[in-house]
């Protein structure tokens, strides 16, 4: 059975400074995706990781992904307000037929 | 832009009655996907569909839920009947390319009384 395991679950930023959170999953997958929810909202793609060493940047998020440590960051550049939320990844366990399992997200905070 | 449709956006409900929630998906899109989520936990996946046909609904509780999706196009998830714990956001998504990036609807929230 995969897992997927998001650290830290709460994270409390302050503007300006940079951060990076984790997400670990447990079966080979080379397809991992990232995702935001705002409160009492859907979710939102981010980014989406296919392959070893991919890496994509939107804004002051960057989202990476080693297949070999079954590992993908997200680094968070100068933190602002506006990155208040809950993130997701969520990976792709590809057998017969492909289907997400998500992580049960980080959430972050971003202080004055 | 092309999105995820969903309705209702907010549903209450007594325990043991009957509730169903209406997906359209992004147009094209021949999978889609019924997730719940429960307050505080990542979406689970409840049902997958590709075209009409229901490809994985290993994790649906099917003495009590049951999903459709006839013309291969839209789709219902019917609860019956609905218990205090089914409370929860059902979010549909829909994919259309082989990276299974998946667009997820504005989400159902369930209030099971």
């Amino acid at each position: 059975e995969l897992k997927v395991e998001q650290n830290p679950l709460f994270l409390s930023m302050q503007e300006g400074k940079n951060y990076t959170i984790y997400c670990n999953y447990s079966t080979t997958s080379d397809r991992l995706y990232w995702y935001r929810q705002d409160p009492g909202k859907s979710l939102e793609s981010l980014f989406v990781l296919l392959s070893n060493g991919a890496v994509k940047q939107e804004g002051r998020l960057m989202a990476s992904l080693d297949t070999k440590a079954r590992l993908s960051t997200l680094h968070i550049t100068a933190a602002v307000h506006d990155l208040s939320a809950t993130y997701f990844c969520a990976v792709d366990y590809t057998g017969a037929n492909s289907k997400l399992t998500f992580g049960k997200g980080i959430t972050l905070s971003v202080r004055p | 832009e092309a999105e995820v449709a969903q309705s209702p956006r907010y549903k209450i409900t007594e325990k043991s009655q009957a509730v169903a929630f209406w997906c359209d998906p992004i147009s094209g899109h021949a999978t889609l996907y019924w997730y719940r989520q429960i307050l505080g936990q990542g979406p689970e996946l409840l049902v997958q569909f590709q075209d009409e046909s229901v490809v994985d609904d290993s994790q649906l509780p099917k003495d009590r839920f049951s999903a459709e999706r006839l013309k291969g196009v839209d789709s219902t998830l019917k609860i019956q009947p609905a218990e205090l714990g089914d409370s929860a956001m059902y979010l549909c998504a829909s994919a259309g390319s082989s990276y299974n990036e998946q667009f997820f609807g504005p989400g159902t929230r369930l209030t099971v009384l």
